[in-house]
């Protein structure tokens, strides 16, 4: 069936440091979004990215489409930015989301 | 404010109990879909419906029931027939299919 691996699966960062999220999928995308889950359980849209690159703040998403991954950034971490970031994908057609089991990260002050 | 709205918060059921969940938007969104999300786990597709008075069943339909009467409302039931229901229910509805999902605050179901 369709995969959709994140990694790594656990992430702890200083305040301040860079990070780079992972996500690898087994087949062609026609859609891409990464989402950030709160403590809280509240998910946040944060880019919907099925190829290229997009930048928000300090968050920058790539999609290599070709290459089946995608990748998310994250500069100068902040102690929001905790929580769990999941990556999902939707392959030919209109097929409904797949997602992956998520990178959790730890923001320490 | 748009967005979307679920309740309750916390739902407790008892064996043998049919519970449903209320899932609005006001986003004017066509798509709507309904997710349920384990301890440590990634979301998986339970209903998703394109348009009112149509839904279509996800990976994980079994054990439960959804109705579209309304373009803003998307009830899901969890019924007796699902024997592990404990988990956190997130609906999620988009413009249209395949376009970006926006998420509601979820509901924990517990099983008393």
């Amino acid at each position: 069936g369709i995969q959709v691996e994140q990694s790594p699966p656990d992430l702890i960062l200083q305040e301040g440091a860079n990070s780079t999220l992972r996500c690898n999928f087994s087949d062609s995308v026609n859609n891409l979004q990464w989402f950030h889950q709160n403590p809280w359980g509240q998910l946040i849209n944060l880019f919907y990215i099925p190829s290229g690159t997009k930048q928000n703040g300090r968050l920058s998403a790539t999609t290599v489409a070709t290459e089946r991954y995608s990748l998310l950034y994250i500069s100068s971490s902040q102690t929001t930015d905790s929580g769990v970031y999941f990556c999902a994908v939707g392959f030919s057609g209109n097929t409904p989301l797949v997602f992956g089991k998520g990178t959790r990260l730890s923001v320490i002050a | 404010d748009g967005g979307i709205t679920q309740s309750p918060k916390y739902l407790f059921r008892k064996e043998g109990q049919n519970v449903t969940l209320s899932c609005e938007q006001n986003l004017n969104h066509d798509a709507m879909y309904w997710y349920r999300q384990d301890p440590g786990q990634g979301l998986r597709l339970i209903y998703y419906s394109q348009i009112v008075n149509d839904f279509q069943k996800g990976d994980i339909a079994e054990g439960y029931s959804v109705s579209r009467e309304k373009k803003e409302s998307f009830p899901l039931t969890v019924t007796s027939a699902q024997k592990n229901p404990t988990a956190f229910y997130l609906c999620a509805s988009s413009i249209a299919r395949g376009e970006t999902q926006y998420f509601g605050p979820g509901t924990r179901l517990l099983v008393l």
